[in-house]
């Protein structure tokens, strides 16, 4: 049973269109968000996160929009790069905890010129 | 330059043998952690270890050893190794607490293959 799911598999924005990843979970107890940006092989980078009592973060091009009551989140990329063209991971992690995040299966990015 | 260093980069092993995963961090942290990424599943949480002392093990082979000699330093021994271990190993590390919500960043990971 996966706990982290991401939609869609792949995905494929033309340069300066918005790109919109999803992610949904389903354990309550998970109330840190951490989205991770891979490249081919690289490790992870981490991108940006989101803390469950928050619904929006952002940072420069980069939105997660969360609503909790759903347990979803999103990711956006505005103005999208093709530098940005990567697989994006959503992950998810209970504060009561170590850190253990538990991964979605990521989205495929290409962003095309 | 590399805050968290792995090594080797890429690794081919026979079945049957014992392999070490090296990692060290410079990044002051005193929190590490194992994860594994094969072809067919999502990143996988293996161990966390926190001033040296192992917190969690979801792995559920004793062939996964990891081993922490200094607290830069969380390295992985695989023993008996088979070939559903070919995956690429990441380490990574944090911050002990969760309090501060600075997630783990990761190496660059060691790739195995087993023959």
């Amino acid at each position: 049973q996966q706990q982290v799911r991401q939609s869609p598999q792949s995905l494929t924005v033309w340069e300066g269109e918005t790109a919109i990843l999803n992610c949904s979970y389903e354990n309550s107890a998970f109330d840190y968000f951490p989205w991770y940006q891979q490249f081919p092989g690289e490790g992870p980078a981490l991108l940006i996160s989101i803390l469950s009592v928050s619904d929006k973060k952002e940072d420069g091009r980069f939105t997660i929009f969360f609503n909790k009551r759903e347990k979803k989140l999103s990711l956006h990329i505005a103005d999208s790069q093709p530098g940005d063209s990567a697989t994006y991971f959503c992950a998810a992690s209970a504060s009561s905890g170590s850190w253990q995040l538990i991964f979605g299966s990521g989205t495929q990015l290409t962003v095309m010129p | 330059d590399p805050k968290i260093i792995q090594k080797p980069k890429y690794l081919v092993a026979v079945t049957g043998s014992e392999k070490i995963l090296i990692c060290e961090q410079y990044l002051g942290h005193n929190a590490m952690y194992w994860y594994r990424q094969s072809a067919k599943k999502p990143l996988e949480f293996m161990f966390s270890y926190s001033y040296q002392k192992l917190m969690d093990n979801q792995t559920a082979s004793s062939r996964f050893q990891p081993q922490s000699s200094k607290k830069n330093h969380l390295d992985l021994q695989i023993t008996a190794l088979k070939p559903d271990d070919s995956a690429t190993y990441f380490c990574a590390s944090s911050h002990p607490d969760t309090y501060n919500n600075q997630a783990p960043l990761f190496g660059e990971g060691t790739r195995l293959s087993v023959l």
